[in-house]
């Protein structure tokens, strides 16, 4: 079945880690997003790629950074720098990034810094 | 900043009865498409309602757009208690912007 995949579910930073999602699909999607999602809130765009070897920042970039090094993968790192990391954060894809296309979700992962 | 902004943030409904959720957004938009998310998993892509289109329908769901008041609903008719979950609209906004906008939702719960 084609789909996106997230791992892991869940996740736990220590103060001062760097830690990685994953995410991968196997959809042929061009076009490939990070959100992140707070309690009771909505989706806040983090990053975006539109092809390989290229990504764009979303409204609340810093303290991520991201590597769009295949097209079926978009690995989200989230660095030290990001000063309140504990949400969960959902990767997209769709099949490019022309406004007619919705996007397909992965099952997210939870991060929670110990 | 929030495009989309839904109404009521919360509803609750017998199974049976239909469910209204609105959506109000500021800006001129290529199209609005609605999602649901089930608690603790990814968002499902409901049906994309394009800016020249009125009214879109998908089974139990019905999406009407009225561009001049920059507003959307969904309805679902004959509601289950399967259909207990966040409700979201997101707007692709018109121009150069490439991504989607989505609000802070609408929880529905439906009680059997």
């Amino acid at each position: 079945d084609g789909g996106i995949t997230q791992s892991p579910k869940y996740l736990f930073r220590k103060e001062g880690q760097n830690v990685t999602l994953s995410c991968e699909q196997n959809l042929n999607h061009d076009a490939m997003y990070w959100y992140r999602q707070d309690p009771g809130q909505g989706l806040r765009l983090i990053y975006y790629s539109q092809i390989v070897n290229d990504f764009q920042k979303g409204d609340i970039a810093e303290g991520y950074s991201v590597s769009r090094e295949k097209k079926e993968s978009f690995p989200l790192t989230v660095t030290s720098a990001q000063k309140n990391p504990t949400a969960f954060y959902l990767c997209a894809s769709s099949i490019r990034t022309g406004l007619d296309y919705g996007y397909t979700f992965g099952s997210g992962t939870r991060l929670t810094v110990v | 900043s929030q495009q989309g902004e839904e109404d009521p943030q919360a509803l609750s409904i017998q199974e049976g009865e239909n469910a209204t959720m609105n959506c109000s957004y500021k800006t001129s938009i290529n199209n609005l498409q609605w999602y649901r998310q089930n608690s603790g998993r990814g968002l499902v892509h409901l049906i994309l309602i394009r800016s020249n289109e009125r009214e879109k329908h998908s089974g139990r769901l019905r999406v009407t757009l009225d561009t001049s008041k920059k507003s959307s609903s969904l309805l679902i008719t004959a509601s289950r208690a399967a259909d207990t979950a966040s409700y979201f609209c997101a707007t692709a906004l018109s121009g150069s912007a490439r991504q989607l906008t989505f609000g802070s939702g609408t929880q529905l719960t439906v009680l059997p």
